[in-house]
């Protein structure tokens, strides 16, 4: 079945460093989600990305959409201790309809002042 | 607008029991999926709801089911707990178009605990 891997499972920075964390889809997908859970609470949806190639920015965070459609990558530039959680990435399952997102198994961030 | 609403927050089961979780989207939204999320696993699908059906199931044993009312509140049951079902089950909605790609919106979650 299709997998959604992420790289690093966790990275440790010091404050103010950039981080990135890197996601690939074993199949096409027809969009990419990006989610964050800080400690102890539940997922929140960051943004979305369609199109092959697609660039989208929230202030310090940076996300991309490979061209095939297969890979994305998440950055943060000078990360603050509020970025602390968990980033997953997430595809619609290859039925592509009506099927379950597939999570990748995330990046832990870890971040010492 | 209020949030995805999941009850009861904590819950502690012995094995062989059964349980049911409950959740309430955001209005307007028709569909509602549950997720399973272990340290181990991570997120897993378990299964997804759209106007009381159930569009799509994941990969897990005919222990776990779940129903949907014509109000969009979900419901999801475990029978026969497992250890090994102990996990954080989260409940999210979604606008849902056809390819899948409204994004979710997460409760609280569940946590379960299998003793």
């Amino acid at each position: 079945g299709q997998q959604v891997m992420q790289i690093p499972q966790y990275q440790h920075v010091q404050e103010g460093e950039d981080f990135t964390t890197y996601c690939n889809s074993s199949t096409t997908l027809s969009n990419i989600q990006w989610y964050k859970q800080r400690p102890g609470g539940h997922p929140v949806f960051l943004i979305q990305l369609v199109k092959s190639g697609e660039v989208k920015k929230q202030k310090r965070l940076t996300f991309q959409f490979g061209e095939a459609k297969k890979n994305s990558s998440l950055h943060i530039t000078a990360t603050q201790t509020t970025d602390v959680g968990t980033y997953f990435c997430a595809g619609p399952s290859s039925g592509g309809g009506a099927d379950g997102l597939t999570f990748g198994k995330g990046t832990h961030l870890i971040i010492q002042p | 607008k209020a949030g995805v609403t999941q009850t009861p927050r904590y819950l502690i089961k012995t094995r062989g029991q059964q349980v049911t979780l409950s959740c309430s989207p955001i209005s307007g939204h028709r569909s509602v999926s549950w997720y399973q999320q272990t340290p181990g696993q991570g997120l897993q699908f378990l299964f997804e709801y759209f106007s009381e059906t159930q569009r799509n199931k994941g990969n897990f044993p005919g222990r776990f089911s779940g129903r949907q009312f014509s109000n969009s509140r979900s419901e999801m049951n475990v029978s026969t707990l497992e250890l090994g079902d102990s996990a954080l089950y989260l409940c999210a909605s979604s606008l849902r178009g056809r390819r899948g790609d409204s994004p979710l919106h997460f409760g609280n979650g569940t946590r379960l605990t299998v003793t």
